[in-house]
């Protein structure tokens, strides 16, 4: 069974660094790009960027490109979304993907909430 | 990159009715469109790929079609589960743009 668990909730300040974690199982992890989606309190989908597991090649967003770094560990099927400075407008559900070449993606991580406030 | 306009915003309808809502790419896609429903607190849940591939599971009142730049979602008869936000997404292009949603709300 494909599996993305996504580490749990988190409140931070501004300016601090933050780094959550996507963990897949059930599928060759090098097989699938991982991407990652925000969705700020009351509002739509927004796509952030992907990153190809293999080569760890990332591509981003223009509006979230020199604020955030995706990465991935293969050796421990892990993907990560990582600020290191956050603001209060970080302040989001983000979710990670399975970014299947075919049919989009199909299976989806549970959320992880960020709430950032002094 | 690639910028993906949804219409309507928020759609009012009745269980029965037939419901379709429209997604607009800023340049050719070909069919690599996706539709997702998502209900609050939940991820979202793809109902169909390619513009028109149903997903295993997914009722068949749902259905999508077109390709290039223009595609709808038809929903032909709204049941009580189908009060959710939908997107349509790009999946062209190394990237991955959501529309910005559909509400489709209780008349």
């Amino acid at each position: 069974e494909v599996q993305l668990v996504q580490s749990g909730a988190e409140v931070k300040k501004p300016g601090e660094s933050l780094r959550i974690s996507c963990k897949v199982s059930g599928y060759n992890f090098a097989n699938y790009w991982i991407s990652w989606v925000r969705q700020m309190p009351g509002k739509g989908l927004e796509w952030m960027g992907l990153m190809d597991p293999t080569d760890s090649n990332a591509k981003y967003s223009p509006s979230f490109q020199g604020h955030i770094t995706i990465s991935t560990a293969k050796s421990s099927n892990t993907a990560y979304l990582q600020w290191s400075s956050l603001e209060a407008s970080d302040t989001a559900m983000y979710f990670c993907a399975r970014h299947n070449l075919i049919s989009g993606y199909d299976y989806w991580g549970q959320g992880t909430l960020v709430t950032v406030s002094s | 990159d690639i910028q993906m306009t949804q219409s309507p915003s928020t759609l009012s309808a009745s269980v029965g009715d037939r419901v379709i809502i429209t997604c607009r790419a800023s340049q050719s896609i070909s069919s690599w469109l996706a539709w997702y429903q998502q209900k609050p607190g939940k991820a979202p849940k793809l109902l169909i790929s390619k513009a028109f591939i149903l997903e295993s599971g997914v009722p068949s009142r749902f259905s999508g079609s077109g390709s290039g730049t223009d595609f709808t979602l038809t929903i032909s008869s709204l049941q009580p589960d189908d009060f959710a936000t939908y997107y349509c997404q790009q999946y062209d292009a190394y990237s991955g743009t959501f529309g910005q949603g559909t509400k489709v709300e209780i008349k």
